[in-house]
């Protein structure tokens, strides 16, 4: 079985400019997470999505948002990017929307914002 | 309020030794679920184990053990005879409903970089 795939893996922007993060779960699962991981904050909840719909949301300003399509894909989206949204962007899947799921980690998307 | 503290930030050790990485976790919930994550410089979180707060059995899975104490809200896990394999970042996480219904949202402590030196 595939494992949770992320696209692109790096991406350099400069301050102002937005951008999308896609991220493809396991065949089979419905609820995608995304994290934040930087040295200083370490690893941060974004939101989670469960059939198209955002369930969860952490402590992120507005220019971030995300959604979910119908086969379970999700993408996320930063807009007016700052020198400190550079970090590695994880998305997690697990089967569906519940604490004691084991959440399924891709490689990650490192933001570089100059 | 929900926390998890990984007091030790690095850690280094040298191979064969055996190494005890602490996860100190806060929680209101009386059902709740504590996982390690293992993260090689590649970047990907590796799942470990899952325990449930009703589950104080301690668990042992091949060179590793962890050790699950609700009286001092602890979830410790020890590798046994490290290897330059065990080099990573390990992440002690915690999950619950927090009055908001189901989530599979991660809290996560700060992580402990162990190095394992040949």
């Amino acid at each position: 079985k595939a494992g949770v795939t992320q696209t692109p893996r790096y991406l350099i922007k400069t301050r102002g400019q937005q951008v999308t993060l896609s991220c493809s779960p396991i065949s089979g699962h419905r609820s995608v997470s995304w994290y934040q991981q930087t040295p200083g904050q370490g690893l941060q909840f974004l939101f989670e999505y469960f059939s198209e719909t955002q369930r969860n949301k952490g402590n992120f300003p507005g220019r971030f948002s995300g959604r979910q399509f119908s086969n379970s894909r999700s993408e996320m989206n930063v807009s007016t990017l700052e020198l400190g949204d550079s970090a590695l962007y994880l998305c997690a899947s697990s089967l569906d929307l519940a604490p004691y799921n084991e959440q399924f980690f891709g490689p990650g998307t490192r933001l570089t914002v100059l | 309020a929900q926390k998890v503290t990984q007091a030790q930030t690095e850690i280094s050790v040298v191979e064969k030794e055996d190494v005890t990485l602490d996860c100190v976790y806060e929680t209101r919930d009386t059902t709740y679920y504590l996982f390690w994550y293992k993260q090689p410089p590649s970047g990907e979180l590796v799942f470990l184990i899952r325990r449930n707060s009703f589950d104080e059995q301690n668990e042992i899975s091949g060179r590793y053990s962890w050790n699950f104490q609700k009286s001092t809200s602890s979830f410790n896990f020890t590798i046994t005879a490290s290897q330059v394999v065990d080099s990573a970042v390990y992440f002690c996480a915690l999950s619950d409903s927090h009055g908001s219904g189901n989530t599979g949202k991660l809290i996560f402590g700060q992580g402990t970089t162990l190095q394992v030196k040949p």
